[in-house]
């Protein structure tokens, strides 16, 4: 049983326009949500987390929003850059043990 | 250096062999983590410690495989008597106490077991 998922193993969107990455979870324990980016031949780069207890979060060019009623998650990268293409990794945490989903490979083209 | 490092990088094994691998966090870092991914999947959790204690291991983890935290520095994963499903990138991560903190990883030992 998948606690986390991504839908979407791929996304591919056009340099300055919107990409939204999508995450679904199934355990109301989790109390933390982490989005990883992850380069070919390197370990996941955090990127962005969010709380249980906000509905969002902004970091620059990228904002994570969570509905928890939902429990729904997604990232909005705006505007979208070639360099962001990567494969991108949502988790969810509790306790202080991360369970991910299996990834979305984002495509930007120029 | 201050990143997580992981050693070797890569690694072609016989079946039935022992591996060792090796993940040096990040100093200040009192958790450390080890997972697995293999392709098209997200890193799945193996196991983790608290400075030196062990304090959950995945029920998926069979008894091939053992890690240790001596002193609550360095970690080693082995693996005994590979077999070929145990073919994968294992990731290793860092970080503070705390829930919510990122986890840092390292780039990873690629086990090929021919």
């Amino acid at each position: 049983d998948q606690q986390v998922k991504q839908n979407s193993p791929s996304l591919s969107v056009q340099e300055g326009r919107i990409s939204i990455l999508n995450c679904d979870y199934t355990n109301s324990m989790f109390d933390y949500f982490l989005w990883y980016k992850k380069y070919p031949a390197e370990g996941p780069t955090f990127l962005i987390s969010i709380s249980s207890i906000k509905d969002k979060n902004e970091d620059g060019r990228f904002t994570v929003f969570l509905n928890k009623s939902a429990k729904h998650l997604s990232l909005h990268i705006v505007p979208s850059q070639p360099g962001d293409s990567a494969v991108y990794f949502c988790a969810a945490s509790y306790a202080g043990k991360s369970t991910f989903g299996d990834g979305t490979t984002l495509t930007v083209k120029p | 250096d201050t990143g997580v490092s992981q050693n070797p990088r890569h690694k072609i094994t016989k079946r039935g062999q022992n591996v060792t691998f090796r993940c040096d966090p990040i100093s200040e870092h009192n958790r450390l983590y080890w997972y697995r991914q293999t392709l098209g999947q997200g890193p799945e959790f193996l196991t983790y410690f608290q400075n030196e204690a062990q304090l959950e291991k995945s029920r998926l983890l069979s008894d091939r495989f053992s890690a240790e935290r001596p002193k609550g520095s360095f970690s080693t994963l082995e693996i005994q008597r590979t077999e070929q499903g145990d073919s994968a990138m294992y990731l290793c991560a860092s970080s503070l106490l705390g829930g919510g903190t990122e986890s840092f990883f390292g780039q990873g030992t690629r086990l090929t077991v021919v």
